[in-house]
């Protein structure tokens, strides 16, 4: 199993940029890393997905170094909603190592 | 209307009964998925399955059974309760195959059971 760690938690003003960076030093070729979002009581949502180099969607961008063993999500200019856990996860469709959400990073978007 | 329904949503019940959740999904998807979340901690899995004949076990099965009666059909069981079972209750469905979505999970809105 690819184990992915990341801070407990991150504070930021409205309208920074937040990075959250995810540890995954045992990550596996055929594996891809995807980030998720979620609000309280609700469940997590898809944000971001990619194996290598930079992903950017409407969104976030996801950045993954040639190495592949940490992977930075983006959140450009936050803004109060997105005050919310964050969660990276690692694994290949092919398995099921790709669906341990562990504790995520609490983002916490001050005004 | 809702691609993944949970019912019930919120359920009290005391230790030592039997409970069932169920998870509906339209979305066609082979696989689905059920997460349990404790007051700040992230999701644990407790069970899932690929496809209807197929079932596994998760980070935390003890204590639990599922049933996959149907493609769009999955359901948890608590054989007897106990009151460290409280918690929030999560289902889940995914599809591989899509091109920067693989195996992109899509939740239900979760049932809040509570053992007393």
């Amino acid at each position: 199993l690819a184990k992915t760690t990341q801070p407990i938690s991150m504070d930021s003003y409205e309208g920074q940029e937040v990075n959250i960076t995810c540890s995954h030093n045992n990550i596996a070729t055929n594996d891809y890393i995807t980030w998720y979002q979620q609000f309280p009581s609700q469940g997590p949502r898809f944000i971001i997905q990619g194996y290598k180099t930079k992903v950017t969607n409407e969104v976030a961008s996801l950045f993954i170094p040639a190495d592949r063993k940490s992977s930075t999500l983006s959140l450009p200019r936050v803004s109060l909603s997105d005050t919310a856990v964050y969660y990276c996860l690692v694994g290949s469709e092919t398995g099921a190592n790709n669906l341990f959400f562990g504790t995520g990073t609490r983002l916490t978007v001050i005004p | 209307d809702a691609d993944v329904t949970q019912t019930p949503r919120n359920r009290i019940t005391k230790t030592g009964k039997r409970i069932m959740l169920e998870c509906s999904q339209t979305k066609g998807h082979d696989r689905m998925y059920w997460y349990r979340q404790d007051p700040g901690l992230g999701l644990r899995l407790i069970y899932y399955s690929f496809d209807v004949k197929d079932i596994n076990k998760g980070e935390i099965s003890d204590g639990y059974s599922v049933s996959r009666q149907a493609q769009a059909k999955f359901s948890l069981s608590l054989e007897s309760a106990i009151p460290n079972q409280t918690a929030l209750y999560f289902c889940a469905t995914s599809v591989p195959g899509t091109s920067g979505r693989d195996n992109e999970q899509f939740f239900g809105p979760g049932t809040r059971l509570t053992v007393l």
